[in-house]
């Protein structure tokens, strides 16, 4: 009963090509989040999403387009990978303000990208 | 910019010692201070949380400390245990429709000795 899944857990490219990462959420949440955390382990966030909505983009390179099939999923897609993007990148979810309830944000276990 | 400071970078206790991780923000319009724990490949997990309407929050063995005027926040964990070596971030958001996002601190290593 997992409650934020990501896949891959590890993924390994080539500088150039395009990659994607999945995550699903199973708590019922409406608000979904991607973070990037560097090798310094400073965690920064990328983008959030309430109900499929973008509601937030951190000037992350338009390489960079998360996309949200539904309120359960918020995908990310990287175009023309750069060394720099070797990272762990962790997808989270809450229930998020509107609900009025909990504010917690619970984190996937993270995709560790490393570009060649 | 950084806009949550946190320090030390890294932490040794002894066993049964107080850990104490301390934090600073700039930005008066956060209302909401979580901490979360981490393990070596593993994702961040909320410990404890506090608002600015209270000085202190005290949850079993860890106790969030608040000092709004100073903005200021600490981590205390007593009777430190080696179950508690992890990475701790210090975390500060504004909770509103759109700024949700969480800022975080540097982070700290924690190890607790035998």
């Amino acid at each position: 009963d997992t409650a934020v899944s990501q896949t891959p857990k590890y993924l390994v490219t080539q500088m150039g090509n395009d990659k994607s990462i999945k995550c699903e959420q199973n708590l019922g949440h409406d608000t979904m989040y991607w973070y990037k955390q560097d090798s310094k382990k400073f965690l920064k966030i990328m983008f959030s999403y309430n109900n499929k909505e973008l509601i937030i983009n951190e000037t992350v390179p338009n390489r960079f387009s998360p996309k949200s099939p539904d309120k359960a999923h918020l995908n990310l897609h990287i175009n023309s990978l750069e060394l720099g993007d070797s990272a762990v990148y962790f997808c989270a979810s809450s229930h998020g303000p509107a609900s009025g309830k909990s504010d917690t944000q619970y984190f996937g276990p993270g995709t560790r990208l490393t570009v060649l | 910019q950084q806009q949550v400071k946190q320090s030390p970078q890294s932490l040794i206790v002894q066993k049964g010692g107080i850990s104490i991780i301390n934090c600073a923000y700039e930005n008066t319009a956060f209302d909401y201070f979580p901490w979360y724990q981490q393990f070596p490949g593993k994702g961040p997990a909320l410990l404890i949380a506090i608002r600015p309407d209270v000085s202190e929050k005290k949850e079993g063995r860890f106790t969030i400390s608040f000092n709004k005027s100073a903005k200021q926040f600490s981590l205390h964990i007593m009777d430190s245990q080696p179950g508690d070596s992890a990475t701790y971030f210090c975390a500060a958001s504004m909770l509103g429709f759109g700024n949700e996002k969480l800022t975080f601190g540097t982070g700290t290593r924690l190890t607790i000795i035998p």
